[in-house]
């Protein structure tokens, strides 16, 4: 099947814990993204990388670091775990057009949970 | 000021009614504009885009787009109780793709 894919699905932790989210796409796409859904369902850009490159950095606390070591899989680790990062993380993937419009097709979600 | 703004709702419309969800967003330069679609528990799809003023028609979903007015609607003719999701409204902007969301506008199609 074609999609992007990720992997915790849910992912309960303890504060002060490290834990990674891996995040694939097979479409082919140039550009992956992560978002956070809070608790409202506000969907919140995190961060965007192009063909491995990181090009949108929005105000995240640097506890949160994307890699991307390829194309197709941009993963996110978190370090330090606190309260306020318990939410739903989603990865997307879009291809970069200069005319038309790029979608983006969202991953399943990774439902992190603090405690 | 929030880059796009929709009704967080809910909003409730009969089976068979036409259902409107608006979104408003700030950016004049923003070029390209999404609806998705999200049930509860699951990962936004997307239902239409749009990117020229006017209307777009997709079954039975219509995207409008007023630039001047920095406006894009979605109208959902016959609404079914299977619509019942919330509504993410998303645009992009002139920066490299930097895609802002709204809160999302709940609607309940009611049998």
């Amino acid at each position: 099947d074609t999609a992007v894919s990720q992997t915790p699905k849910y992912l309960v932790t303890q504060m002060g814990n490290d834990k990674s989210i891996k995040c694939e796409q097979n479409l082919g796409h140039d550009t992956m993204y992560w978002y956070k859904q809070d608790s409202k369902k506000f969907l919140k850009i995190m961060f965007s990388y192009n063909n491995k490159e990181l090009i949108i950095n929005e105000t995240v606390p640097n506890r949160f670091s994307p890699k991307s070591p390829d194309k197709a899989h941009l993963n996110l680790h978190i370090n330090s775990l606190e309260l306020g990062d318990s939410a739903v993380y989603f990865c997307a993937s879009s291809q970069e057009r200069l005319i038309t419009p790029n979608e983006q097709f969202f991953g399943p979600g990774t439902r992190l949970t603090v405690l | 000021q929030k880059e796009v703004e929709q009704n967080s709702g809910p909003l409730s419309v009969p089976e068979g009614a036409i259902a409107s969800l608006n979104c408003t967003y700030s950016d004049r330069g923003s070029q390209s504009f999404f609806w998705y679609r999200q049930y509860s528990g699951k990962s936004p799809e997307l239902i239409m885009f749009i990117y020229s003023n006017g209307d777009k028609e997709d079954g039975r979903f219509t995207a409008q787009l007023n630039k001047a007015s920095q406006y894009v609607s979605l109208l959902i003719r016959d609404s079914q109780p299977s619509d019942s999701a919330t509504y993410l409204c998303a645009v992009k902007t002139k920066n490299f793709n930097k895609f802002y969301f709204g809160s999302g506008t709940k609607l309940n199609v009611k049998p």
